[in-house]
């Protein structure tokens, strides 16, 4: 099972907005509403921000949205902030055989 | 508070084994899915393994299919991952995570590496 494909890089100004990409196929990511998105900051463990594509977890500000269109998904990240400079990974369940996939990965840079 | 704290990583010699642990506290372990993923030095996340809240279900990543065998002990509110015949591409840092909703990952450990060299 191939990751899900994400830019290896994004990057914006405080206060602007980024969005993120995951790419996968009609076997994953267009076949079911569970896309879930993690930040993780260097040496640290993920963190659930996004999850059943556009749901955000208690805790998790509302700067963060997500979206799904056919087989790719997104991450927007709005008014960013310092703290939002970290590496995003997608994920998606892929089925009884595959299970499950995460995302190559994308650094967020605050510049 | 939801708490994950693995264990058991170190250095091992390729074709070697090592058991990993996973201790979980504030929360009801038997009634959640529970995952190991893993992620070598410098490289993104994969996902390694799950196992139903009452153990009969199990799954695994073809890369670690019939090598790893993952495990729970609900009373001990423990979670394992057997890892034999352990290879150099297995270096990384396993994360044990709580089933969230719909194939998420609501809660991750601090990670434990795994180093595998001769």
């Amino acid at each position: 099972q191939s990751a899900l494909t994400q830019p290896p890089s994004a990057s914006g100004s405080p206060g602007q907005s980024v969005a993120i990409s995951c790419t996968g196929t009609s076997g994953d990511v267009g076949a079911y509403d569970s896309v879930s998105w993690y930040q993780q900051h260097p040496g640290k463990a993920p963190k659930l921000m996004i999850y059943e594509v556009n749901k955000r977890p208690s805790g998790v500000p509302d700067r963060f949205s997500g979206s799904k269109s056919g087989n790719t998904a997104s991450l927007t990240v709005s008014g960013l902030q310092a703290e939002d400079e970290a590496d995003y990974y997608c994920s998606s369940y892929a089925g009884s055989n595959h299970i499950y996939v995460f995302g190559s990965g994308t650094t967020v840079t605050v510049l | 508070e939801v708490q994950l704290v693995e264990s058991g990583g170190g250095l091992v010699q390729p074709g070697g084994s090592l058991r990993l642990s996973c201790a979980a506290s504030g929360f009801t372990l038997s009634d959640y899915w529970m995952h190991w993923a893993r992620q070598a030095p410098g490289k993104g996340l994969v996902w390694v393994s799950h196992i139903k809240g009452d153990g009969t279900s199990l799954g695994y990543a073809d890369s670690v299919k019939g090598r790893f065998t993952i495990s729970r002990d609900n009373a001990k509110n423990m979670l394992y991952l057997q890892m034999n015949s352990l290879r150099v591409e297995d270096t990384a840092v396993y994360f044990c995570g709580r089933g969230g909703v719909t194939a998420s990952l609501d809660y991750w450990g601090q990670g434990a590496l795994v180093t595998v060299s001769s």
